[in-house]
């Protein structure tokens, strides 16, 4: 069955660690992405890769960071400087301009 | 700078009728129209889209217009079923980007009464 995993679906840390979202796809395809989501807002773009070994910053890229060491692997690490970490995140991946997205991670950070 | 909105969060509709969510854009570059499903705790999921070289695409009970000098693209869900209650969003990107990258609007919370 191709598709995006994410794991682990919630996860919860202490303020001041760093953590670290999995993004797992068997698509085949070179393009991936991360989002957050917030209460009543649209998605919003972190980072995105195009190629291995190659990214690059989104919108509202600060206090985040990710690695693309393998095609099928994106993972997000949500450092201590992020002022607002808990949310939604949603990867993503695509071959064109359509975008299939993995079914989410949310994290609380207290 | 939202480029993507979507002014409606929310609508309700009886079963049976038509649901209409619309959406506006600013970018003048974008050129490719996309409509996501997105259910709580899981990711969006495709619903349809549109290039700017059509102003009518239909899939089934879901149809997407675009009328470009209005900047605007609406979608029309006939007839409503009680599934289709979820979050619809509104995305649009540049077809020169060559990243592919999305603008999304702030998404129509769409439920579908008995």
């Amino acid at each position: 069955d191709g598709g995006i995993t994410q794991s682990p679906k919630y996860l919860f840390r202490k303020e001041g660690q760093n953590v670290t979202l999995s993004c797992e796809q068997n698509l085949n395809h070179d393009a991936m992405y991360w989002y957050r989501q917030d209460p009543g807002q649209g998605l919003r773009l972190i980072y995105y890769s195009q190629i291995v070994n190659d990214f690059q910053k989104g919108d509202i890229a600060e206090g985040y960071s990710v690695s693309r060491e393998k095609k099928e692997s994106f993972p997000l690490t949500v450092t201590s400087a992020q002022k607002n970490p808990t949310a939604f995140y949603l990867c993503a991946s695509s071959s064109d301009y359509e975008q299939y997205f993995g079914p989410g991670t949310r994290l609380t950070v207290t | 700078d939202q480029q993507v909105k979507q002014n409606s969060p929310s609508l309700s509709v009886q079963e049976g009728r038509i649901s209409i969510l619309n959406c506006d854009y600013t970018n003048s570059m974008f050129d490719y129209f996309l409509w996501y499903k997105k259910y709580p705790a899981e990711g969006p999921t495709f619903l349809i889209s549109i290039s700017s070289i059509k102003d009518k695409n239909e899939d089934g009970r879901f149809t997407v217009f675009l009328n470009k000098s209005a900047k605007h693209l609406s979608l029309h869900i006939v007839p409503s079923q009680p599934g289709d209650s979820a979050v619809y969003f509104c995305a649009a990107s540049p077809t020169t980007d060559s990243w592919g990258k999305l603008q999304f609007g702030a998404g129509t919370q769409v439920v579908v009464t008995p």
